[in-house]
């Protein structure tokens, strides 16, 4: 099954840009019927989806987010990014990718997730 | 976009049946049946429990059931075992964007 990994600095100061990358065991991200999502988790909070993007690039935002963050495939075939500009300290969360199948309507493979603290 | 709404904690003895609620899921035709709900154990990574309202992924037993009327979505786990201890959240699609719930703390007691 596929396998999931996150990667990325583990500290960001405000007001720089986030960059996370992850990174999939197969070259699933470019071909097949799926979308990718990136989901985070502020300490002590619930999950909060980011967006998703499909195979063919397309991709959806959370509106609370819309104009601050972009979700693209990555340097390679077996990549994903995450992009976030202008990050306060309220960004602070872990995050995770996931991959969802077309047509279930839910993410059945996770990363593990990678900590990103925004503090100056 | 609101998040969904569901209650912060609900517990059970072992052996027993709980039911968590989700309220403020879709009921759009094309996003009807895009219910799913996650288990959560902290540090680790959300795992898929139910998905399309009530289908289960391979491994998830049958003691996890879901249902939907309306905008109201349910998780019931019958036969509570410890390891069932975790949070649970929902989530529902709209329009191409993912609401997820607040999360229930499921306590075994």
């Amino acid at each position: 099954q596929v396998q999931l990994q996150e990667s990325g600095p583990g500290l960001v100061r405000p007001p720089e840009t986030l960059s996370l990358t992850c990174n999939v065991s197969d070259d699933s991200v470019s071909r097949g019927r799926y979308y990718w999502h990136w989901v985070r988790q502020p300490a002590g909070k619930g999950l909060e989806w980011i967006g998703r993007m499909y195979t063919t690039g397309t991709a959806n935002y959370n509106p609370s987010l819309m104009g601050r963050v972009t979700i693209a495939r990555g340097a390679s075939a077996n990549q994903l990014s995450l992009k976030l500009t202008s990050v306060t300290a309220a960004d602070t969360a872990v995050y995770y990718c996931a991959r969802e199948t077309a047509g279930w309507g839910a993410c059945e493979f996770w990363g593990q997730g990678t900590l990103v603290t925004a503090s100056s | 976009q609101s998040a969904l709404t569901q209650p912060p904690s609900a517990s059970g003895s072992p052996g027993q049946s709980v039911t968590i609620s989700c309220t403020g899921v879709s009921t759009d035709a094309g996003d009807y049946n895009y219910v799913s709900w996650y288990q959560h154990h902290p540090g680790k990574a959300p795992k898929l429990t139910l998905y399309e309202v009530n289908k289960r992924p391979a491994g998830v037993p049958a003691r996890f059931s879901g249902s939907k009327s309306g905008n109201v979505a349910s998780l019931t786990v019958s036969g509570l075992q410890a390891e069932d201890e975790a949070y649970y959240y929902c989530t529902s699609y709209t329009g191409g964007n993912k609401l997820f719930g607040g999360g229930t703390k499921l306590t075994v007691l």
